[in-house]
């Protein structure tokens, strides 16, 4: 079974400045693929960023960038230029790879807050 | 991309009662996951819905409880039943279009038992 660990449960940066949060997980899989999502006060889950195991090269979507550090099994986000748009749950997941039907284990969330 | 429709957004229930909740895809899926967040907690897999098949339970959630339909590639349901206030939770439906591209949500059913 896979777990994902956030250490972080509540982040609070000002407004343009960078923020980093932590991810870790633990599988014994090869082939897998982990997840950042978004859920504002709408409880909707919107996906940040996502990236492929067997990539080696960090995933980046506008202002967010993730390190991904394989042997080390960390995940983190990275949100640049923040804004208050930003302020929402963060959730770390994991997806394992192949034919299953497995579907995506998560973290317990960072609450991320951006201060005008 | 995918967008997923589910109902209803939010409903205030009786203790014993039960409730179905629906979620309809504007494409054919072969898989839909039906997640648990409880207050001020992460999503919690109760299940996955196979279309022509019976659904296949995570750990800690059993049929009786939570039944789940799924008639066709466009559509599940699931049933809260014989609820309790520990029922009280949000109740997402998720699909992914293809194997680790993303998983798309719906926007939710929060439930409230009193």
């Amino acid at each position: 079974a896979q777990t994902v660990t956030q250490s972080q449960p509540e982040m609070s940066v000002q407004e343009a400045e960078t923020v980093t949060l932590s991810c870790t997980y633990d599988t014994s899989e090869n082939n897998y693929y982990l997840f950042w999502y978004k859920q504002p006060p709408s409880r909707q889950m919107i996906l940040v960023i996502r990236q492929e195991a067997y990539k080696q090269q960090n995933a980046t979507e506008n202002r967010f960038s993730v390190n991904f550090q394989k042997a080390a099994k960390s995940f983190s986000l990275k949100i640049s230029d923040s804004q208050l748009g930003d302020t929402a749950m963060y959730f770390c997941a994991f997806m394992k790879g192949g034919g299953g039907a497995d579907g995506l284990t998560f973290g317990k969330g960072t609450h991320l807050i951006i201060q005008p | 991309s995918a967008v997923i429709s589910q109902k209803p957004s939010r409903d205030i229930c009786q203790r014993g009662t039960s409730l179905t909740i629906q979620c309809q895809v504007d494409s054919q899926v072969t898989m839909m996951f039906w997640y648990r967040q409880q207050p001020g907690q992460s999503l919690t897999l109760i299940a996955t819905a196979n279309q022509g098949s019976e659904a296949t339970y995570e750990s800690g959630f059993v049929i009786d409880k939570f039944p789940i339909s799924r008639p066709n590639l466009t559509f599940s349901t699931l049933t809260v039943s014989n609820m309790s206030p520990e029922d009280s939770s949000i109740y997402l439906c998720s699909v992914d279009l293809q194997r680790g591209s993303s998983a798309f949500f719906g926007q939710g059913t929060r439930l409230t038992v009193v």
